[in-house]
């Protein structure tokens, strides 16, 4: 039984660059959600996937962000002319639509940092 | 505007002893918490949940408790173990597992077990 993976795990880039993060959830997960988190903060939520509908995105930070989840299987997050302050921990949850405890299950993260 | 907070950004317990963890939130829409715990370099763990209809719920060495008329939850490990030493989220949703919401996390309590 695997969990939740996430590729790259570390990702360094130069200021302007374009990044894109997959994620690979739990197999019959049907949601899938993406959070930030930033030093010395909790994980804050960015977007929202039902199968393969993405269902809220209005939290994502700006216009740069965008994600995708094509056939309801894995997910990518992708940030266009990143800046520095979008240096922070991208991670990535996935849940089933029935969960007993309601409970999201994270993958390890992609640590991104903006040179 | 925090929703969900925890001001204690770190305890310290002697191991064997019990460990309270405290979380205050704002948002009278929520009815669901979940307290989750982290290590370095990994992403949250799920560690137990209560819903806005209990003030109880207990799992082994983990017990936690919701007060809603003071928008009040605790977290409770006893006895405390050196394996408990990491930071501490809690979260809530409005609907069962985030939905289209996501999970709100506060900033976390970095739990330190001393031997």
């Amino acid at each position: 039984d695997t969990g939740v993976s996430q590729n790259p795990r570390h990702k360094i880039t130069k200021r302007g660059q374009n990044v894109t993060f997959r994620c690979d959830p739990i197999s019959e997960h049907n949601r899938l959600y993406w959070y930030r988190q930033t030093l010395g903060q909790g994980p804050e939520f960015l977007t929202y996937f039902q199968n393969e509908a993405q269902l809220e995105k209005s939290r994502l930070l700006s216009d740069r962000f965008s994600a995708e989840r094509p056939k309801g299987s894995f997910s990518t997050l992708e940030i266009q002319r990143t800046e520095q302050g979008d240096s922070a921990m991208y991670l990535c949850a996935s849940s089933p639509l029935a969960g007993l405890d309601g409970e999201q299950f994270f993958g390890p993260g992609t640590r991104l940092t903006v040179l | 505007d925090q929703q969900v907070k925890q001001n204690s950004p770190s305890l310290s317990v002697q191991e064997g002893r019990i460990s309270i963890l405290n979380c205050d939130y704002t948002n009278s829409m929520f009815d669901y918490f979940l307290w989750y715990k982290k290590y370095p370099a990994e992403g949250p763990t799920f560690l137990i949940s209560i819903s806005s209809i209990k003030d109880k719920n207990e799992d082994g060495r983990f017990t936690v408790f919701l007060n809603k008329s003071a928008k009040h939850l605790s977290l409770h490990i006893v006895p405390s173990q050196p394996g408990d030493s990491a930071v501490y989220f809690c979260a809530a949703s409005q609907a069962r597992g985030g939905g289209a919401d996501g999970l709100t996390f506060g900033k976390g309590t970095h739990l330190i077990i001393q031997p």
